[in-house]
């Protein structure tokens, strides 16, 4: 069964520095393509990062490039989230997805982490 | 950037009612790159469709997609009790991803 587990969200102040991690289980993880995606609550989606399954290629939203970095680690089947000099319109539910194939949609979701900036 | 408008926002129907939800987008996304989820009150988003008409595993067969270039659809035949959700549409035809604001499904 294949399963994603975010952790490290939480309470964090404007400009301050924060990194998700996400566990992911059931399936051949240097085999795919993996996302952040992220929803302010009550709002819609917005698609954050995603990075290529060997780890030499990633991709970032316009607006975050340079304040998030997105990573992963094979052996422990890991992708993380690093974001720096977050603000308060940072706050989101952060979820990690799993790239099924070549094209970027999303076959399977972790629960997500909750990323509160505030003061 | 391709920009995803879906409508209604909010479409309330009764159990067993035919649900139409359109996806409009700003420029051509071709025949196959776009994808509908569905998400639930405190839960991650669920792959419906993919590929504009193409069943995700393991959906049921009353959730159907269609469409194409710029005008999308999502039916769901006959609503049952589980299908009141948010429903999001997608484009993965080029960078950056985006979705759709989603359509609220409530019961009547």
């Amino acid at each position: 069964e294949v399963q994603l587990v975010e952790s490290g969200g939480g309470l964090v102040q404007p400009g301050g520095s924060l990194r998700l991690s996400c566990a992911a289980s059931g399936f051949t993880f240097n085999s795919n393509w993996m996302s952040w995606v992220r929803q302010v609550p009550g709002k819609g989606l917005e698609w954050v990062a995603n990075i290529k399954p060997d780890g030499t290629e990633s991709h970032y939203l316009d607006s975050l490039k340079g304040r998030f970095t997105i990573s992963r680690d094979n052996a422990k089947n890991s992708v993380y989230l690093q974001m720096i000099n977050l603000r308060a319109d940072d706050t989101a539910v952060y979820y990690c997805a799993r790239v099924p194939g070549s094209y970027s949609l999303y076959d399977y979701w972790g629960q997500g982490a909750l990323v509160t900036v505030s003061s | 950037e391709i920009v995803l408008t879906q409508s209604p926002g909010t479409l309330s129907l009764s159990l067993g009612e035919r649900a139409t939800l359109s996806c409009r987008a700003s420029q051509s996304v071709g025949n196959t790159y776009l994808a509908w989820y569905q998400q639930k009150p405190g839960q991650a988003p669920r792959l419906l469709i993919s590929g504009a008409s193409s069943g995700a595993t393991g959906i049921p067969d009353r959730f159907s997609g269609s469409g194409s270039g710029t005008d999308f659809t999502l039916t769901i035949s006959r609503l049952e009790p589980e299908d009141f959700a948010v429903y999001y549409c997608q484009q993965y035809l080029s960078a950056p991803i985006t979705f759709g604001q989603g359509t609220r499904l409530e019961i009547k």
